[in-house]
């Protein structure tokens, strides 16, 4: 799986819009960018994910660049229940039952 | 939320007892997996489930086993616990191998005194 590179942390006020970038300079052309995201003491929660097109679902938007190297989620009204660490994931299509490979992720931190 | 969970949600055993873990999902998912979680070491993959039956070795398999007798349900077994497996562990589901995305349940959090 290609790596991903994220900020360590991040803050963003209650309300606005929350951006949070990923380097993946090495994704190959049949991998996809998926995000999840952990809130303290839970399971890791699927956001979003996408191969080439920018993707939206009732909880982020998800920007790739045109040459696929960096992607920014965002999450368009934050409120403090989106404090948690958010993870920026590539892996192939019909990848099989390969794990996950989670990295340090962001640590998204919302302030009232 | 897909629905998956897990039992039990906390425990505490000794040094060299069996435990067991158990994940169950309705949502009739193929695939299902057991990782574990450690400060440090992010996520890692156990082992997992293709099938009733069919089960692989993943990352840091070494002292887990698991069985799959139904769809629903996936065991995690630690023979002879040790303090090194204290961990939180979670489930996780997906459809099929070609669809990628996998649900996580919440979690069961596991100390080996």
């Amino acid at each position: 799986d290609a790596k991903t590179t994220q900020p360590t942390s991040m803050d963003c006020a209650e309300g606005r819009a929350a951006n949070l970038p990923c380097n993946h300079s090495t994704i190959s052309g049949n991998e996809y960018v998926y995000w999840y995201r952990q809130i303290h003491s839970q399971g890791p929660q699927y956001i979003i994910h996408g191969l080439k097109n920018n993707e939206t679902n009732e909880m982020a938007s998800l920007i790739i660049t045109e040459d696929r190297k960096s992607s920014t989620l965002i999450l368009p009204h934050a409120t403090l229940r989106d404090t948690a660490v958010y993870y920026c994931i590539v892996r192939p299509s019909g990848g099989g039952a390969d794990g996950l490979t989670f990295g340090k992720g962001t640590h998204l931190i919302i302030q009232p | 939320d897909a629905g998956i969970t897990q039992s039990p949600r906390h425990k505490v055993t000794e040094t060299g007892t069996p435990v067991t873990l158990r994940c169950h999902q309705t949502e009739n998912h193929r695939y299902m997996y057991w990782y574990r979680q450690d400060p440090g070491h992010g996520l890692r993959l156990i082992h997992y489930s293709y099938g009733v039956k069919d089960t692989d070795k993943g990352e840091v398999s070494d002292g887990y086993s698991v069985s799959r007798s139904k769809t629903e349900d996936f065991l995690l077994t630690l023979e002879s616990a040790t303090s090194s497996q204290t961990s939180v562990y979670f489930c996780a589901i997906s459809e099929s191998g070609s669809t990628d995305t996998q649900y996580f349940g919440p979690g069961t959090r596991l100390t080996v005194l």
